[in-house]
C-alpha cells in the first residue's frame, strides 16, 4: 500500500524558501503524477502543481512565479520550493498521488500525506 | 481559472440523507472529485468519476453528475460521516491540466 509522508522545517522566515520533500513508500514514484496542495489555517484546499515522474510541471498560476516542484526517481522523492514567502503562505502542506483517466474525464488524489505545518514568520 | 462553489455547511439527522452540491464550469466538461476532511486529518477520496468508489469507503456514499452541478449523496449518514467535504475537479480553462478544489462544506450530523 502506498504511504506519502511529508518533511521539511516547520518554521519559514519572512521572503526566504520554502523547501519540503514527500516520501512515497511502498510503490514506485514511476508512472504517476504527484501534486502538492496546501490548506491555510481554517481554510479550503489549494492546488500548488503536480509534477510527472518523468519531470513535466505544471503550477497553479497564482503562485507560478514562486513555485518549483521538481523529482528524484532514485530517492522515490518528489519535493516542493516556493520562493518569497510572507504570512500569507502560513499552511498545512499535502502531498498526494494524483490519478487520471482522460478518455473517461476522470482527474483525482487517491493517496494523501499525513500534511506538514509550516508557519512563516521571523 | 474555474471556481468551484459548495454551500458552506449544511446538517443531517442521524439516519438520514443529505446532499451536497459543487458548481462549476469545469464541471460541464469532467467528473468531480470527492475528499471528506476530519479535523486534524489529511483528506480522503470518497468518489471519483462518474460514480466510483474506492476501496474502504461505504457505499451510502455517492456521487452525481448534471450540467455545471456535481453532487455528494449521503445515504443514511452516521456519526462518523461529519466532516468538511470538499470538490475537485480539473480546471477547464486554458490549455495547460490544471485543479480547481470547491470551497468546501461542513457537514454536521444532529
Amino acid at each position: 500500500q502506498v504511504q506519502l509522508q511529508e518533511s521539511g522545517p516547520g518554521l519559514v522566515k519572512p521572503s526566504e524558501t520554502l523547501s519540503l520533500t514527500c516520501t512515497v513508500s511502498g510503490g514506485s514514484i514511476s508512472s504517476y503524477y504527484w501534486s502538492w496542495i496546501r490548506q491555510p489555517p481554517g481554510k479550503g484546499l489549494e492546488w500548488i502543481g503536480y509534477i510527472y515522474y518523468s519531470g513535466s510541471t505544471n503550477y497553479n498560476p497564482s503562485l507560478k512565479s514562486r513555485v518549483t516542484i521538481s523529482v528524484d526517481t532514485s530517492k522515490n522523492q518528489f519535493s516542493l520550493k516556493l520562493s518569497s514567502v510572507t504570512a500569507a503562505d502560513t499552511a498545512v502542506y499535502y502531498c498526494a498521488r494524483d490519478r487520471r483517466v482522460p478518455a473517461m474525464y476522470y482527474y483525482y488524489m487517491d493517496v494523501w500525506g499525513k500534511g506538514t505545518t509550516v508557519t512563516v514568520s521571523s | 481559472s474555474s471556481e468551484l462553489t459548495q454551500d458552506p455547511a449544511v446538517s443531517v439527522a442521524l439516519g438520514q440523507t443529505v446532499r451536497i452540491t459543487c458548481q462549476g464550469d469545469s464541471l460541464r466538461s469532467y467528473y468531480a472529485s470527492w475528499y471528506q476532511q476530519k479535523p486534524g486529518q489529511a483528506p480522503v477520496l470518497v468518489i471519483y468519476g462518474k460514480n466510483n468508489r474506492p476501496s474502504g469507503i461505504p457505499d451510502r456514499f455517492s456521487g452525481s453528475s448534471s450540467g455545471n452541478t456535481a453532487s455528494l449523496t449521503i445515504t443514511g449518514a452516521q456519526a462518523e460521516d461529519e466532516a468538511d467535504y470538499y470538490c475537485n475537479s480539473r480546471d477547464s480553462s486554458g490549455n495547460h491540466l490544471r485543479y480547481v478544489f470547491g470551497t468546501g462544506t461542513k457537514v454536521t450530523v444532529l
